[in-house]
């Protein structure tokens, strides 16, 4: 199993630009979700899914949309890029009903708004 | 709104000590805790989770406590060794959605 991927590792945008970040798992996971860290503040939720077709946002979803169109795929689009989010963003999936939520996170996607 | 708070941003500790790390939760009682363990440029890894009901859960060298009481959970790295140093985290839930402490950054002198 490759566990929960992003794409890109790197990206650097210029304020007003849109993007999207790729995040795929290949654990068959019903719930994923998208964080955001920065220096000093700890992750913070910014979308999330409970399944396909199923989406709600976390605690700071301004500027970002999400969609689950299948159980392995959950990309974030950033709508118009702001200095503000500037951050490293990590995926996360978990399984639904387990009894250990364990909760397995991608590697990260590093993002500089100029 | 709910929150958690690591008190320390970092913890030095010479080798073979025991590491102690504090999570307290204010506005809210988390069904359950879980802690991460995050190394420079990676994401978080699961090490432990705690429900309300459960005082104490032991893994390997890892101890965690959860004190409803006193609203916090306390993280024990036993035996430390250099290769624990690392960013932990702490994180709580009444359903799917965690809420993360900033973390605490534990630094074990050989």
């Amino acid at each position: 199993n490759a566990g929960v991927t992003q794409t890109p590792k790197f990206q650097v945008l210029k304020t007003g630009q849109s993007m999207t970040l790729q995040c795929a798992q290949d654990m068959n996971h019903e719930y994923m979700s998208w964080y955001r860290q920065d220096p000093g503040m700890g992750l913070r939720l910014i979308h999330y899914s409970v399944g396909a077709g199923i989406t709600d946002q976390g605690e700071v979803p301004n500027g970002y949309n999400v969609s689950r169109s299948t159980t392995e795929d959950f990309p974030l689009r950033l709508l118009s890029a702001a200095p503000s989010q500037t951050s490293v963003y990590f995926c996360a999936s978990r399984t639904r009903g387990a009894t250990e939520e364990t909760q397995y996170f991608g590697p990260g996607t590093r993002l500089l708004v100029l | 709104s709910q929150k958690i708070e690591q008190n320390s941003e970092a913890l030095n500790i010479q080798e073979g000590k025991t590491a102690t790390l504090t999570c307290n939760y204010t506005n809210y009682s988390p069904a359950y805790l879980q802690w991460y363990r995050q190394d420079p440029g990676r994401g978080p890894v699961f090490l432990l989770l705690i429900r309300e009901n459960e005082k104490e859960k032991r893994k390997e060298r890892l101890k965690v406590t959860f004190d409803t009481t006193l609203k916090q959970s306390l993280f024990h790295i036993t035996a430390s060794q250099p290769a624990d140093s690392a960013t932990y985290l702490c994180a709580g839930s009444n359903d799917y959605k965690l809420s993360f402490g900033a973390g605490t950054t534990v630094t074990v002198r050989a």
